[in-house]
């Protein structure tokens, strides 16, 4: 399967804990987006990244969230001390370049933080 | 006001029926995207158009960007339809800005 690959699928956490998802995208794909998305609700856009660089951050990325692409591969998505609020779909998606490309999305990473 | 907003939220229909999802948006956009999402939430990209029409199967997507408006029909509805659906538009050629999805039941 060559698609976008998100581990895991399912996280269960405590409110305080530190939690962290993958994103594996399509290979020759060099952008990579994060959404989050709430129950009933669109995604909304977290951050992205061409290559390596994270060119833009949403505000809805608080300090508690930190995303790398360390070699423009594969992305890892962390939120510490999580609170209940961040209980949602966390979605991947990768495109090949900028402008009006379709983006691939994952299966996403549903968090629930009790 | 929602960016992109979508009508109606919520459709039930039956068995072969036309459906016709709608959206419009407020910001200039080169294309819209519309996808689908079942349940379990997985996201599959269902069409790209910067203009006029586009038909895959029983599916067909139109968009006036003039109107700043796009629908999305399928003919003869069956119940595997029953899905979300979802415009969005790219924000600054990067990002896409979602609507907040029509639910689609299809009932046998």
């Amino acid at each position: 399967d060559t698609g976008v690959s998100q581990d895991p699928r399912h996280k269960i956490t405590k409110r305080g804990q530190n939690v962290t998802f993958r994103c594996d995208p399509i290979s020759e794909h060099n952008r990579l987006y994060w959404y989050r998305q709430t129950l009933g609700q669109g995604p909304e856009f977290l951050t992205y990244f061409q290559n390596e660089a994270q060119l833009e951050k949403s505000r809805l990325l608080s300090d508690r969230f930190s995303a790398e692409r360390p070699k423009g591969s594969f992305s890892t998505l962390e939120i510490q001390r999580t609170e209940q609020g961040d209980s949602a779909m966390y979605l991947c998606a990768s495109s090949k370049r900028q402008g009006a490309e379709t983006q691939y999305f994952g299966p996403g990473t549903r968090l629930l933080v009790l | 006001k929602n960016e992109v907003e979508q009508s109606p939220q919520n459709l039930t229909a039956q068995e072969g029926e036309f459906i016709t999802i709608n959206c419009s948006y407020s910001v200039g956009i080169s294309a819209l995207h519309w996808l689908q999402q079942h349940p379990g939430g997985g996201i599959v990209s269902l069409f790209m158009l910067s203009s006029g029409k586009k038909k895959h199967g029983r599916l067909i997507a139109t968009i006036n960007i003039q109107e700043k408006h796009s629908s999305l029909h399928i003919t003869a509805s069956h119940p595997r339809d029953s899905a979300v659906y979802i415009c969005a538009a790219p924000r600054g050629a990067q990002k896409l800005v979602f609507g907040q999805g029509t639910r689609l039941t299809i009932n046998p």
